[in-house]
């Protein structure tokens, strides 16, 4: 089936430095690439996402970057703050179902 | 406000007794669905609704149903529950269904344990 894969799953930065997320998806119908950010015991709620007929999107310090022809999209948080500190997923949609992936735990370092 | 609301917020029960999760949205959104978040394994879609009495099966559909009478609302249904259903749930919605999608607005989730 259809799948996500998400790297890495823990990543540590000092505050100031930028921090990447990896994902890539298999299914080539996906069209629609959303990220979340879910502090502790919150709700997962929605940063930046992007469309398939777009390469790249910025907003502020977050920006997400997709390469259609191999499957896989990124998000780039420049001059992190320990705010940052959370868990953050990429998902990929089709025409109506949405696949997840496993998660990053991001801690930004004071 | 705009929001997604699920209830009850917690949820302790017993092997094989029937139990609803309730969703309701108030935004008028096309798009509803169910996700289950487990440790290590992120959110995984349970069911999902493209429009009223329209529903289909996510990735991990067995032992749970749904169902779209009315717009506003998306009721997670487990007719027999097991401890492997124990989990965080998430009710989301978001004002297209179709290719192109839109954000998915999240409820508060509902933390069920079934013993």
């Amino acid at each position: 089936g259809e799948n996500v894969e998400q790297h890495p799953s823990t990543l540590s930065v000092q505050e100031g430095d930028s921090a990447v997320i990896k994902c890539t998806y298999s299914d080539s119908a996906s069209n629609y690439f959303p990220w979340y950010k879910q502090e502790l015991g919150k709700r997962p709620q929605l940063i930046i996402d992007i469309r398939s007929n777009v390469g790249e999107k910025k907003d502020q310090r977050i920006a997400v970057t997709l390469n259609k022809t191999a499957k896989h999209f990124s998000l780039h948080i420049t001059e992190t703050q320990p705010e940052d500190s959370a868990v953050y997923f990429c998902a990929a949609k089709g025409t109506y179902k949405y696949i997840f992936g496993t998660g990053t735990r991001l801690k930004v370092l004071a | 406000e705009a929001q997604v609301t699920q209830n009850p917020r917690y949820l302790i029960t017993v092997t094989g007794k029937k139990l609803t999760v309730t969703c309701s949205q108030n935004m008028n959104h096309e798009y509803m669905s169910w996700y289950r978040q487990d440790p290590g394994l992120g959110l995984r879609q349970i069911y999902y609704s493209m429009n009223v009495e329209v529903t289909d099966k996510g990735d991990v559909p067995e032992g749970y149903k749904v169902s779209r009478k009315e717009k506003r609302n998306f009721p997670l249904i487990l007719e027999s529950p097991s401890p492997n259903q124990t989990s965080l749930y998430f009710c989301a919605s978001s004002l297209v269904s179709g290719t192109g999608g839109s954000p998915l607005h999240f409820g508060n989730g509902t933390r069920l344990t079934v013993t």
